[in-house]
């Protein structure tokens, strides 16, 4: 089946400082790629949606200026969560489209941790 | 619009026993549905999905979900847990082949007592 790779699986950061998280679809081409965060205990909430080659669309209320999304190529998307601050700590998942299907193949995630 | 009610945020059974996890959907088209399981500090695996055909869906682990379009339901059913099934199980819903973009329910906790 089609495999996403998730890395870093954990990552603790200062303030301030910037965390780049990866996503790779290892045997597939994904047009689209999604990041969601979760809360403990919680469900999954997308953060946004990022299609090769363009600028990635943003939900409500998630400030892109903070999370940068960048996917250069159909096997690689990045989150970047720039100076980030302890509230940012969560895990965060990204997942990718099958090109022409719904189904979406998630990573293992990331667990950040800002201190 | 789209949304998945996930009713029971905790599931209990006993192992041996059928395990049940209840979805349902609002969708103004047909829908795509999935559910998902997730380990502690893990992503979500997928356990089975409906798109077309049969309503009846098997997954892995023994696993599998009736879509019920008259319910609006998507509910999951197992004969006998297991003690490796005690996990978070997610509903989601997507519509369309080309939108991709899936909406979550809350997550039910299954607990599979010895």
């Amino acid at each position: 089946g089609a495999v996403v790779s998730q890395h870093p699986s954990r990552v603790i950061c200062k303030s301030g400082t910037s965390v780049k998280i990866e996503c790779r679809s290892l045997d597939f081409q994904a047009t689209t790629m999604f990041w969601y965060r979760q809360f403990p205990k919680q469900s999954l909430m997308l953060m946004a949606t990022s299609n090769e080659g363009s600028k990635a669309t943003y939900e409500q209320g998630v400030e892109k200026d903070k999370f940068l999304i960048n996917h250069a190529s159909l096997t690689l998307s990045t989150l970047t969560v720039t100076s980030a601050h302890p509230e940012d700590s969560s895990f965060y998942i990204c997942s990718a489209r099958v090109r022409r299907g719904p189904e979406a193949f998630f990573g293992q995630g990331t667990r950040l941790t800002v201190v | 619009a789209q949304s998945v009610t996930q009713l029971g945020s905790h599931v209990s059974v006993s192992e041996g026993a059928l395990v049940l996890l209840r979805c349902n959907y609002s969708s103004s088209v047909p829908p795509y549905l999935f559910w998902y399981v997730q380990y502690p500090n893990q992503g979500l695996q997928l356990l089975l999905k409906y798109t077309t055909g049969a309503t009846l869906v098997k997954g892995i682990n023994g696993f599998e979900a009736e879509f019920k379009k008259s319910e609006t339901s998507f509910h999951l059913t197992k004969p006998s847990a297991h003690m490796s099934d005690a996990a978070e199980y997610f509903c989601a819903v997507t519509l369309g082949a080309l939108a991709g973009k899936s909406t979550f329910g809350d997550g039910t906790t299954l607990t599979v007592k010895p």
